[in-house]
């Protein structure tokens, strides 16, 4: 079974600097997707940044980037030049490439606050 | 507005009562997903269905059953509940068209039911 660990269950970060989340899974799949989505305090969960296993290079969405090592089974998350909006809780999910629609797997979460 | 439509927003409810969530997916998608995200557990896969007929149960409890109607809209129903049972329920729906042309496509989620069992 496919496993998610965010080890870090908080963050916390200065405003206009730059944030590292981590991430790490555990799969015996060669292909996979894997996903960032933040929850803020409106619960709504949003997809931050998506990442094809198959892809060697790292996904980049404006401020939000990856940093994704398949070998070391490895998914950071960085946030550059950092904002008051970003506080929120961010979830590493996983899921299998077979099967168009499979399940998300993911980590319990890290509760990132941004100080002024 | 995500499409996907959650109701009721809050519940609380007490021991030993049975309640229904329900989920409506965003328009044309065919996969329904369920997961409980308590503070402790994160959030877990429940139940899935695709056109009506389950396809994947995670760690659903035997308390806990689901549906999918035709209109495509599902129901999580929650028996005999304990407070345990106290969390977040998520619904998310996926399109399987845009899955087979871009699998790595993320699920759209609704704003999910507080369940509060006292």
């Amino acid at each position: 079974a496919q496993t998610v660990t965010q080890s870090q269950p908080e963050m916390s970060v200065q405003e206009a600097e730059t944030v590292t989340l981590s991430c790490t899974y555990d799969t015996s799949e060669s292909d996979y997707y894997l996903f960032w989505y933040k929850q803020p305090p409106s619960r709504q969960m949003i997809l931050v940044i998506r990442q094809e296993a198959y892809k060697q290079q790292n996904a980049t969405e404006n401020r939000f980037s990856v940093n994704f090592q398949k070998a070391a089974k490895s998914f950071s998350l960085k946030i550059s030049d950092s904002q008051l909006g970003d506080a929120a809780m961010y979830f590493c999910a996983y899921r299998r490439a077979t099967g168009a629609n499979s399940k998300l797997t993911f980590g319990k979460g890290i509760t990132l606050s941004v100080r002024p | 507005d995500s499409g996907v439509t959650q109701t009721p927003k809050h519940l609380i409810t007490a021991t030993g009562q049975r309640v229904t969530l329900r989920c409506s997916p965003r328009s044309g998608d065919l996969s329904v997903y369920w997961y409980q995200q308590s503070l402790d557990q994160g959030l877990q896969f429940l139940i899935q269905y695709y056109n009506g007929e389950e396809r994947a149960k995670g760690n659903i409890l035997e308390r806990f059953s689901a549906q999918q109607f035709p209109d495509l809209h599902s129901e999580l129903n929650l028996s005999s509940l304990e407070l345990g049972d106290s969390a977040l329920y998520f619904c998310a729906s996926s399109d399987h068209r845009t899955a087979l042309v871009e699998p790595g496509a993320g699920y759209t989620f609704g704003s999910g039911t507080r369940l509060t069992v006292v």
